[in-house]
């Protein structure tokens, strides 16, 4: 069966650019979770969903940080006017259940 | 408040070796503990995970680990290194008392396995 799949792998964007970040998670899993990760560094918690609702967004950093999962299943992070500071791995996993979790590949972010 | 630690940035083993991983936490409860693994450009994936019952846990690729809540450790081990092995491993953990559903990953460690 497939996994979760994030979308694009990779982005390059211009300092103050909008960029929007997708995430497709395991079909039927209700929990969905959004990650920064540096280099060197463990996944870092942005937000999670559980279906449509977001339960916690206390690890965003900012408000130009938004996420969204209208029906419960795709989920979308938003940076709005980007930064250097960005820059990062931008990691999406879900779970059934609230234990183990199901990672997919990232998206590399690059602000140029 | 929950944190994990892992004290090595890299571990280096020789094939066939025992090998370990070390993970130290803190949680005002009780923990749920997990360790992924992540291969180059590839996402973390699940290895395994200490919920409740007994301290140690097998998982997948011959991996365990053991729950110790009088040291608040859990290791990762395997009794025999494969240089397939080498990657980047995750401890985690999460703190069911609060009601907390996010888990604190720390920050990894390198496992080299040499032939």
């Amino acid at each position: 069966g497939a996994g979760v799949s994030q979308s694009p792998r990779y982005k390059v964007t211009k300092r103050g650019q909008d960029v929007a970040l997708r995430c497709d998670p395991i079909s039927g899993h209700v929990s969905l979770y959004w990650y920064r990760q540096a280099l060197g560094q463990g996944p870092e918690f942005l937000t999670y969903f559980n279906y449509e609702a977001q339960q916690d967004k206390s690890g965003l950093p900012n408000d130009r940080f938004s996420a969204e999962r209208p029906e419960g299943s795709i989920s979308t992070l938003t940076i709005q006017r980007t930064e250097q500071r960005d820059s990062a791995m931008y990691r999406c996993a879900s779970s059934s259940t609230a234990n183990e979790q199901f990672f997919g590949p990232g998206t590399r972010l690059t602000v140029l | 408040a929950q944190s994990v630690a892992q004290p090595e940035d890299q571990v280096n083993v020789a094939e066939g070796n025992p090998l370990t991983v070390k993970c130290t936490y803190s949680v005002s409860g009780n923990p749920y503990l997990f360790w992924y693994v992540q291969y180059p450009n590839r996402g973390l994936q699940f290895l395994l995970k200490y919920i409740t019952g007994d301290n140690l846990v097998k998982g997948s690729y011959g991996f365990e680990a053991e729950f110790n809540k009088s040291q608040t450790s859990f290791h990762l081990k395997k009794p025999s290194a494969l240089v397939s092995d080498s990657a980047l491993y995750f401890c985690a953990v999460r703190d069911i008392s609060g009601g907390s559903y996010i888990p604190t990953f720390g920050r990894g460690t390198s496992l080299i396995v040499h032939p």
